[in-house]
């Protein structure tokens, strides 16, 4: 199956800094990968997501990068607020045709210090 | 509004006494998936369905069954619960069209404790 890691598993940043969190897959056949944000009570919500045919998507202060051929994703997020405090999970995700599989990261906790 | 809910979203029970965790959404999704979140593991998936009628086993589907007899309702039952599959418990629907948003969305997650 796909082995997926993360790191780093936490993230400690003065509001204002940047934030990258990185997400490496084994199974070369993935090809959507998104990133889900996890607040205190709640279940996962996407913040962004890149497809395997595209190198990078931005979306205000956030950005995912993907390198296909080193299988990784990154998230980068840019001048941190405190809100952006959560738990963040790449999953990267197989599909194809009646079959589809996602694998979570183990979580980045990021914590960002007013 | 769009949304998955899940029943109950807390719940303790003693080993062996069977339970179902309902799950339905209302986004006329295809997929549906039960994950459970435990700490420092992320979230595993334990089933996932791509369609009515149509399940197959993720990674840690030991010990819960599940069913898709209706698109919007994916139930997962624990037939003899065990103390090992106490618990944070997510259910997620997403919609598998060509050209559809391929995000999952998740319900609120159902707290289980087997003692």
């Amino acid at each position: 199956g796909e082995n997926v890691e993360q790191h780093p598993s936490t993230l400690s940043v003065q509001e204002g800094d940047s934030a990258v969190i990185k997400c490496t897959y084994s199974d070369s056949a993935s090809n959507y990968f998104p990133w889900y944000k996890q607040e205190l009570g709640k279940g996962p919500q996407l913040i962004i997501d890149i497809r395997s045919n595209v190198g990078e998507k931005k979306d205000q202060r956030i950005a995912v990068t993907l390198n296909k051929t080193a299988k990784h994703f990154s998230l980068h997020i840019t001048e941190t607020q405190p809100e952006d405090s959560a738990v963040y999970f790449c999953a990267p995700r197989i599909y194809s045709g009646g079959y589809q599989k996602v694998t979570f990261g183990t979580g980045t906790k990021l914590q960002v210090i007013p | 509004e769009a949304q998955v809910t899940q029943n109950p979203r807390y719940l303790i029970t003693v080993t062996g006494k069977k339970l179902t965790v309902t799950c339905s959404q209302n986004m006329n999704h295809e997929y549906m998936s039960w994950y459970r979140q435990d700490p420092g593991l992320g979230l595993r998936q334990i089933y996932y369905s791509m369609n009515v009628e149509v399940t197959d086993k993720g990674d840690v589907p030991e010990g819960y069954k599940v069913s898709r007899k209706e698109k919007r309702n994916f139930p997962l039952i624990l037939e003899s619960p065990s103390p090992n599959q106490t618990s944070l418990y997510f259910c997620a629907s997403s919609d598998t069209r060509t050209g559809a948003r391929e995000t999952q969305y998740f319900g609120p997650g159902t707290r289980l404790l087997v003692l």
